[in-house]
């Protein structure tokens, strides 16, 4: 059975700081997905990751893919109020089918 | 554009009782898919059609559920009997690609499912 691992579950940091959040998986897969949640909304897609050693960017919200090492992180720089979510990662097995992470609560203070 | 549609966005319901959730996804799209949502978890797979037909219901838990999609557009998932263990938030999203092509899903807002 695929177990995909986010961790940690809940992060709480300051503005300005710098955070990863990593995303295991325990199955072969060379694409994953990472989206965004803000409470009482549904999922806003951020990243699409399609091969070993993609890197994508926007803002300050950095993810990258290691297929071999069935990796994905997701890097926060510098912080931001507005940044506060649930962050997921989902790994795409092929055939239309994703399995979902439990999620990544972020919060950030001031 | 418009994005994917879900109604109702809650539905109160008695156990035992029969429920429709309906989904409007993005128009062209032709990948659509039907996830369940519980608190603090990630959605979780349920059903998922290529046009009209269900391309894999692996993750519907039971034949109390049931999902259909008859003219490629809307799809409608239906629970039969439903238990105070089906209460969560039932999530859609529809895809652009089909099954050769990378899978970013655009989802709609839920529809939260209470059973009392």
């Amino acid at each position: 059975e695929l177990k995909v691992e986010q961790n940690p579950l809940f992060l709480s940091m300051q503005e300005g700081k710098n955070y990863t959040i990593y995303c295991n998986y325990s199955t072969t897969s060379d694409r994953l997905y990472w989206y965004r949640q803000d409470p009482g909304k549904s999922l806003e897609s951020l990243f699409v990751l399609l091969s070993n050693g993609a890197v994508k960017q926007e803002g300050r919200l950095m993810a990258s893919l290691d297929t071999k090492a069935r990796l994905s992180t997701l890097h926060i720089t510098a912080a931001v109020h507005d940044l506060s979510a649930t962050y997921f990662c989902a790994v795409d097995l092929g055939a239309g089918k994703s399995t979902f992470g439990d999620g990544t609560t972020l919060t950030v203070k001031p | 554009g418009a994005g994917v549609s879900q109604t109702p966005s809650n539905k109160v319901t008695e156990k035992g009782k029969y429920v429709e959730l309906r989904c409007d996804p993005i128009s062209g799209h032709t990948a659509l898919y039907w996830y369940r949502q519980s608190l603090g978890q990630g959605p979780e797979f349920l059903i998922y059609f290529q046009g009209t037909g269900a391309a894999d219901d692996s993750g519907l838990p039971n034949d109390r559920f049931f999902a259909v999609r008859p003219e490629g557009s809307v799809s409608t998932l239906k629970i039969q009997r439903t238990e105070r263990g089906d209460s969560a938030v039932y999530l859609c999203a529809s895809s652009p690609k089909g099954v050769s092509s990378y899978n970013e899903q655009f989802f709609g807002p839920g529809t939260r499912l209470t059973v009392l």
